[in-house]
Formats: structure tokens, sequence, C-alpha cells
């Protein structure tokens, strides 16, 4: 089983929706990411969080909330999407030891 | 903001030819991380430079940071098909906290 999962996979909506991406981890770590990937743009940090009660703004936060329900859930929505969120969006945990991060495998969102 | 400069965006080689990749920042960077995503995948920690002037090899892969801390490179020596997929630096700056910005990536694919 991976040590950090993200649900769904894949999602199809339509411009408007609420869309809720969810990550789940099992590496213990209190550090938590999510970063969008687009072609050529490499990953930029929508938000990340330090701990339950730590969460804060990365270089994209426009249009996107989290919720870090526990140390090991920490969630992605868009309140209202729009076919230029349409990318490839990764949930990520980094070690503190060592500041690697770990990576899940993805979430691949259209916004038609 | 601080930017992570990476180039080429795109490499062909031959089967057995080598490859760099190269990556730039304006500041003085903390640590620079390297990343490798398969096609498909996703990004996969490779290695950590921290010291001015450090080169680290694996394997094949031999990665560099400056004298400076504002560049480093990875070359991978006699490329395989396994080597295709897109290398990505990640530059962490002082004052940021475990903060990593990521270059735009060079994407790798090799003809057999």
């Amino acid at each position: 089983d991976a040590d950090v999962t993200q649900t769904p996979r894949n999602r199809i909506t339509k411009t408007g929706k609420r869309i809720m991406l969810e990550c789940s981890q099992t590496k213990g770590h209190d550090r938590m990411y999510w970063y969008r990937q687009d072609p050529g743009l490499g990953l930029q940090l929508i938000y990340y969080s330090f701990d339950v009660k730590d969460i804060n703004k990365g270089e994209i936060s426009d249009g996107y909330s989290v919720s870090r329900q526990a140390q090991a859930k920490f969630s992605l929505s868009l309140e209202s999407a729009i076919p230029n969120q349409t990318a490839l969006y990764f949930c990520a945990t980094m070690a503190g030891a060592t500041g690697e991060l770990f990576f899940g495998e993805g979430s691949r969102l259209t916004v038609l | 903001g601080q930017q992570v400069m990476q180039i080429p965006q795109y490499q062909h080689v031959q089967e057995g030819e080598d490859f760099t990749t190269y990556c730039n920042s304006s500041t003085t960077l903390s640590n620079i991380q390297w990343y490798k995503q398969r096609p498909g995948g996703h990004p996969v920690f490779l290695i950590q430079l921290v010291k001015s002037g450090e080169v680290k090899k694996q394997k094949r892969l031999t990665f560099q940071f400056g004298e400076a801390k504002k560049n480093s490179s990875l070359h991978i020596t006699a490329t395989q098909t396994t080597d295709v997929g897109t290398y990505f630096c990640a530059g962490g700056f002082w004052g940021a906290g475990n903060m990593l910005t990521f270059g735009g990536g060079t994407r790798l694919m090799v003809k057999p």
C-alpha cells in the first residue's frame, strides 16, 4: 500500500462545481503539502501545513482552500472550479529529519 | 518571489549518450534536492546536496552543487531507456523554513 494516498485519482467536473481532493498518509510526518503540476511549469505550491493547527498559503493559493483534519489527513478544496484549474495535483509529506518529500500518486482534475 | 530556473526543458538523446540538466538561482540556496518523475508517475526523491561544491554519485548519476550554492547539475553517463522521465531540482532558500521551490523540470527522452 502507498504511504501517501490520494483520492480521487481522476476527476472530471464542470465549471462552478465544488471539488475536494483528499490525501492521507501513513508515514507519521507532521508536514504536508499540496502541489499543482502543469506541463513545463514544474510543481507549484498551493498550501502547506506544518501540523494540524498550522496551515499556510503557498505560491498559488487563490481559488483553493485546505483542511487538516488530523496529522494523517490533508484535503484540498476548489470551492468553484474553473477550467484553468485543470491540472495534476500532488499531495506530499516531508520527513522532518531529511527534508525529503514523499509524493502521492497524484489526482488528475479536468474542469470543463 | 524566489525562482529556480532549470534547463533544458526537453532533451532527446540516443541510448548510450550522456545527459545533463542544470538549475540556477539568483540567490544563494540553503540546499538543493533532485527528483525523478517517470511518465505517468509521481516525483521520487533522488538526492539532497547541502555543502558548497558538493559532488555526489549514484551509479551513473552525478550531482553537483556549485561553489556559490546558486547552481546545481545532474549528469547521467551512458543513458539507458530506464532513465526516461522528467528530472526536477528543488531549491531551499534561507529563511523559508523547509520550503522548496521547484524548477520547471527537464524531460529526458532516450531513443533505443
